[in-house]
């Protein structure tokens, strides 16, 4: 176990469903973060809370929706998905954002199908 | 602005040979560097990572990497091969203070022949 826990592991949804993912890290870092992983491609990054605050949004479309509630977990929340949102969503914190020499701890993943 | 290259897609060695992962990176600041490694179905787990103090830094499970500002590198190696390195390796340039970006490498597919 890193200390960031990701569930589920795994997921099968429809394109009308709604689901969440969901992510939690009791590591007592200040920032959490959410990527895309998909075959043949880059990480990509997707979110970025600091201090609960979102600071980032990749362009994501509205149909991935994040949640912030405290420093420890963050969620996704998924609706109306389509085929090529397929993919490994990584979870990942780190102790602050804003500084980049910590380096991150990454879930497992959420392995999502979208039939 | 911030870039990284990993100059090999995969890589194949075979057990017990040294094993070379090649990255280089661009960055108007001084930056931090990392390596980390992902096993199949699993998140990417930090192997090492340089912050501006010793160039040669060591990680876990036997991997180093060497710092080479003259070069812009970050080169990992491991002496002797195991089957269990068998993995995806990402190399990860992050720098600067105020809008710094942390940027992921395409990632270099590590096989290892028996």
């Amino acid at each position: 176990e890193t200390g960031v826990t990701q569930t589920p592991r795994h997921l099968v949804m429809g394109m009308t469903n709604k689901k969440s993912l969901k992510c939690e890290q009791h590591l007592g870092h200040n920032a959490m973060y959410w990527y895309k992983q998909s075959a043949k491609k880059p990480l990509e990054l997707m979110f970025v809370y600091n201090f609960k605050e979102q600071t980032e949004n990749n362009s994501v479309p509205s149909r991935f929706s994040p949640e912030c509630p405290n420093s420890s977990h963050l969620f996704l929340h998924l609706h109306t998905l389509q085929p090529e949102d397929s993919a490994l969503y990584l979870c990942a914190s780190s102790q602050d954002s804003d500084r980049g020499n910590y380096g991150y701890t990454f879930g497992s993943g959420t392995r999502l199908t979208v039939v | 602005a911030q870039s990284v290259t990993q100059l090999d897609s995969h890589v194949s060695v075979s057990e017990g040979t040294p094993v070379l992962l090649r990255c280089n990176y661009s960055s108007s600041y001084s930056p931090s560097l990392f390596w980390y490694v992902q096993h199949p179905n699993k998140g990417l787990q930090l192997l090492l990572k340089y912050t501006s103090a010793a160039t040669l830094v060591k990680g876990i499970n036997g991997f180093e990497a060497e710092f080479k500002k003259s070069e812009t590198s970050f080169h990992l190696t491991k002496p002797s091969a195991h089957m269990s390195d068998a993995a995806e390796y990402f190399c990860v340039v992050s720098g600067g203070t105020g809008g710094f970006k942390t940027i992921f490498g395409a990632g270099t597919r590590l096989f290892v022949k028996a």
